[in-house]
């Protein structure tokens, strides 16, 4: 069962910040949280992963809530290229993800 | 260097027949997971291993779904009398795993085998 739970779509403009929220309240706490995205007919892509402190790296930044219990994807300035399905997963349990639609 | 391989990419097989799904996973990676996803879906866990070891095969649907890595390299993925509702693509990911931290993996995944049961 996922253990993680995302709005199903987002829009953003081109050039502004996306923000992806994801729920994953029963996190326990040694448990990472990761973020992938699959652009269609590819395999999963790693973006990000954390525990407790905000992370950051040339994709993404990722901010976690100081009780673990939801995090937030941030992409900085996205661009049409980062229009995918994005999910948020704890221990291999993907959920249904949040399809990103970046608009011009 | 190379990245996970999965053979073939597209399988057709007539309802009832057997299929095997290959992975090559990454040199040297310890940590190989097989997924299944359906069209429109998320990934949905099957099972893990840990070299040689399956540690969790508590995703496989039924008992027609078989999986084994003898060697701790190779994997395979074996559905038995296939249904059509097991149309959808397989996807395998391998992992370094970290000593210590057996809850820290970053998976790269294969492109997936894309299986259609007529």
């Amino acid at each position: 069962d996922a253990k993680t739970t995302q709005p199903t779509s987002m829009d953003c403009a081109e050039g502004r910040a996306a923000n992806l929220p994801c729920n994953h309240s029963t996190i326990s706490g040694n448990e990472y949280v990761y973020w992938y995205r699959q652009i269609h007919s590819q395999g999963p892509q790693y973006i990000i992963h954390g525990l407790k402190n905000n992370e950051t790296n040339e994709m993404a930044s990722l901010i976690i809530t100081e009780d673990r219990k939801s995090s937030t994807l941030i992409l900085p300035h996205a661009t049409l290229r980062d229009t995918a399905v994005y999910y948020c997963i704890v221990i291999a349990r993907f959920g249904a993800g949040t399809r990103l639609t970046v608009k011009p | 260097g190379a990245g996970v391989s999965q053979s073939p990419r597209y399988k057709v097989a007539k309802r009832g027949q057997d299929v095997a799904l290959r992975c090559d996973p990454i040199s040297g990676h310890v940590s190989l997971f097989w997924y299944q996803q359906a069209l429109g879906q998320g990934p949905e866990f099957l099972t893990y291993f840990q070299n040689e070891a399956q540690l969790d095969k508590s995703g496989l649907p039924s008992d027609r779904f078989f999986a084994e890595r003898p060697e701790g390299s190779v994997s395979t993925l074996k559905i038995q009398r296939t249904q059509q509702e097991d149309s959808a693509v397989y996807l395998c990911a391998s992992s370094l795993e970290t000593p210590g931290q057996q809850v820290n993996y970053e998976q790269y995944f294969g492109p997936g085998t894309r299986l259609t049961v007529t």
